[in-house]
């Protein structure tokens, strides 16, 4: 089974406008953390935002925030006020295990594509 | 600022050749992984490390294994190269504070063509 499910493989939203990226996840551990990363063209991968799941409130930075929904296992990626440069591939990804056994797996991603 | 470095941003390799890729980071961080990432199918992981000489299978670790001899060093490799192992590899590492790892910091990337 998929640990994380990115299910929109391209998204277009106007400049300025906001979006939300969706990741659902699966897992039976009680700690875990979820992550946000964008990858451009260049190709670095750039880490965004993190949501522990003791976490209560919703992980924010700067124009980006995390809607964190622990029943439903989302946790999904809101960006606010577009920019061309959000134009990227963006990718959802979990922390799970315990002490030093701390896997780290991705979902497939989502190709934002930002229209002026 | 956190440095990942990869050993080779391009390798072409023939088939049925051993290939290492190296990953070194300069924090001092425990965790250390080796994704390959292919259009559509994300990044996978291949292995991580949680400590020196400590290894832990990905999901996909078949065709491959690793080495790590030193913190801040992790080795990738590939012992009989094969024309589906050429991808793009991601090495990153992750700190971890009191139990809890965040986020990775990755490398440039190597992309390995294997013919």
């Amino acid at each position: 089974a998929q640990k994380i499910t990115q299910t929109q493989p391209g998204m277009f939203v106007q400049e300025k406008e906001a979006v939300t990226l969706d990741c659902t996840y699966d897992t039976s551990d009680q700690s875990y953390g979820l992550f946000w990363y964008k990858q451009p063209s260049s190709g670095e991968m750039i880490f965004l935002i993190y949501q522990g799941s003791y976490d209560e409130q919703n992980a924010t930075e700067g124009r980006y925030s995390l809607n964190f929904q622990k029943a439903r296992k989302s946790a999904n990626l809101v960006i606010s006020a577009s920019q061309l440069g959000d134009s990227a591939m963006y990718f959802c990804a979990m922390r799970e295990g315990r002490g030093g056994y701390q896997k780290v797996t991705f979902g497939i991603g989502t190709k934002l594509q930002v229209i002026p | 600022d956190v440095k990942v470095t990869q050993s080779s941003r391009y390798l072409v390799k023939r088939t049925g050749e051993k290939v290492f890729l190296e990953c070194v980071q300069d924090m001092d961080h425990e965790n250390m992984f080796w994704y390959r990432q292919d259009p559509g199918l994300g990044l996978r992981l291949i292995y991580f490390s949680y400590d020196v000489k400590m290894k832990e299978k990905g999901d996909i670790p078949e065709g491959y294994s690793v080495s790590r001899e030193k913190k801040e060093r992790f080795s990738l490799i590939l012992e009989s190269a094969s024309t589906n192992q050429t991808s793009m590899y991601l090495c990153a590492s992750s700190p971890r504070v009191a139990g809890i790892s965040y986020e990775q910091y990755f490398g440039p990337g190597t992309r390995l063509t294997v013919t």
